[in-house]
């Protein structure tokens, strides 16, 4: 039982467009939030992050949208560029019980010139 | 700072070998864990450490046993290893626990023959 659902499973946008990914999760004690980018060949790094007592943060050109009450948050990526082809993830974690974050299946951003 | 390092970068085992993955940090961070990565899954964890001869389970332990001696190394053994666990193995760390940053090291691709 996944307790991170994730979609689309790829993605692909014109370079200047919005490249968005959804997530949705089970567990209402999550209460942080992270989106992780995960270059080919690379580990995973932080990109930005949310907690459950806002509704929205952003940094530069991603944006995450946060919907407590239907248990949904999303990544939207303004401005789309090459660069930001690659895998991303969403994640969650009950901070109070240790930083053990449970993550989605992934999306692969793929953004066309 | 190198940062976390993982090694070897490739490894292929035949079913019922033995090998260590190796993980190190020079940051001093207290909060060192394992993941798993298998293609539509996410990362999965497998076992963590909130400081030196601190261990405990994650997600998914099965298969596999870690212990911490010091502060910057985290070994995550496979002792009788089966093509179950061909994956890509990622090491993170950070400060604390409570400390929401992860950092990932660039991971182990195992494949189990």
């Amino acid at each position: 039982q996944q307790q991170v659902k994730q979609s689309p499973q790829s993605l692909i946008v014109q370079k200047g467009g919005i490249s968005i990914i959804n997530c949705a999760y089970e567990n209402t004690a999550f209460d942080y939030f992270p989106w992780y980018q995960q270059f080919p060949g690379k580990g995973p790094a932080l990109l930005i992050a949310i907690r459950p007592d806002v509704s929205e943060k952003k940094e530069g050109r991603f944006t995450i949208s946060f919907n407590k009450s239907a248990k949904q948050f999303s990544l939207h990526i303004m401005d789309s560029q090459p660069g930001d082809s690659a895998t991303y993830f969403c994640a969650a974690t009950i901070m109070e019980y240790g930083n053990k974050l449970v993550f989605g299946a992934g999306t692969i951003l793929r953004v066309k010139s | 700072n190198a940062g976390v390092t993982q090694t070897p970068k490739f490894q292929v085992l035949k079913t019922g070998q033995s090998m260590t993955l190796q993980c190190a940090q020079d940051m001093n961070h207290e909060y060192m864990s394992w993941y798993r990565q298998d293609p539509g899954m996410g990362l999965r964890l497998i076992h963590y450490s909130v400081g030196a001869g601190i261990t405990d389970q994650g997600e998914v332990p099965n298969g596999y046993n870690v212990s911490r001696s010091t502060t910057e190394d985290f070994p995550l053994r496979l002792l009788s290893a089966a093509p179950s666990q061909t994956s890509v193995y990622f090491c993170a760390s950070s400060y604390n626990e409570g400390t929401y940053e992860q950092y990932f090291g660039p991971g182990t691709r195992l494949t189990v023959t």
